[in-house]
């Protein structure tokens, strides 16, 4: 997972709580993602960013909330934490129009 | 949208060939691609096929055939460490779209 970097790795929350994970690269991609996947599921995107300052919603957005400030870093925000939000959250980067993706670590979140 | 379609999974023996394959109901379609993720970790990328035809990167191979809609994934002289899901991926313009998953097994 060399040059896509997310924090936490673990964070337990409860309901209603608030919280950002983090995501930084060193590749000087244009493009990032975040994904969240469920046990036994596919990748599901969430948002994504083609350049900095510009974010698009993916299939599952609602409960969340995305920034890209600069071209390093791609946050996802949920402002108030439900249980259906518990999962592992990847953020991915793209060399523009390679359409190959590398991910980072993962976070994994519970919702309480 | 986009879809992608796989089987949930596959059971080889080692020292075997398996093939996992992959169908897809895209717009905007780029081309398809190929992901290792091991229990716990995160996916790591395989192989990409942007044009009809093969592309081989050692031990794997991938395919694509535009005008079906379908391409596969080819593992040969499987190892025991190559156990673990095989996700195929469809790109497009600013996105990337999983399919869910083949888990493959490698036995004795």
């Amino acid at each position: 997972n060399a040059g896509v970097t997310q924090t936490p790795k673990f964070q337990v929350l409860k309901t209603g709580q608030s919280m950002t994970l983090q995501c930084a690269q060193d590749m000087n991609h244009n493009s990032m993602y975040w994904y969240r996947q469920d046990p036994g599921m596919g990748l599901r995107l969430i948002y994504y960013s083609a350049s900095e300052g510009t974010t698009d919603k993916g299939e599952v957005p609602n409960g969340y909330n995305v920034s890209r400030l600069n071209k390093r870093e791609f946050s996802l925000r949920l402002e108030s934490a439900a249980p259906s939000q518990t999962s592992v959250y990847f953020c991915a980067i793209e060399k523009s129009g390679a359409n190959v993706l590398t991910f980072g670590a993962g976070s994994r979140l519970t919702v309480l | 949208g986009q879809s992608l379609e796989q089987p949930s999974e596959v059971t080889a023996v080692e020292g075997a060939i398996v093939q996992i394959n992959c169908t897809y109901q895209t717009s905007g379609f780029y081309g398809l691609s190929w992901y290792q993720q091991h229990d716990g970790g995160a996916p790591t990328f395989l192989s990409y096929n942007a044009l009809d035809g093969l592309e081989e990167t050692g031990r794997f191979s991938s395919f694509l055939s535009r005008s079906d809609s379908y391409g596969y994934l080819l593992l040969q002289e499987l190892q025991m460490k190559d156990s673990a899901s095989y996700f195929c991926a469809a790109g497009g313009y600013q996105k990337v779209t999983f399919g869910t998953g083949t888990k493959l097994q490698v036995i004795p």
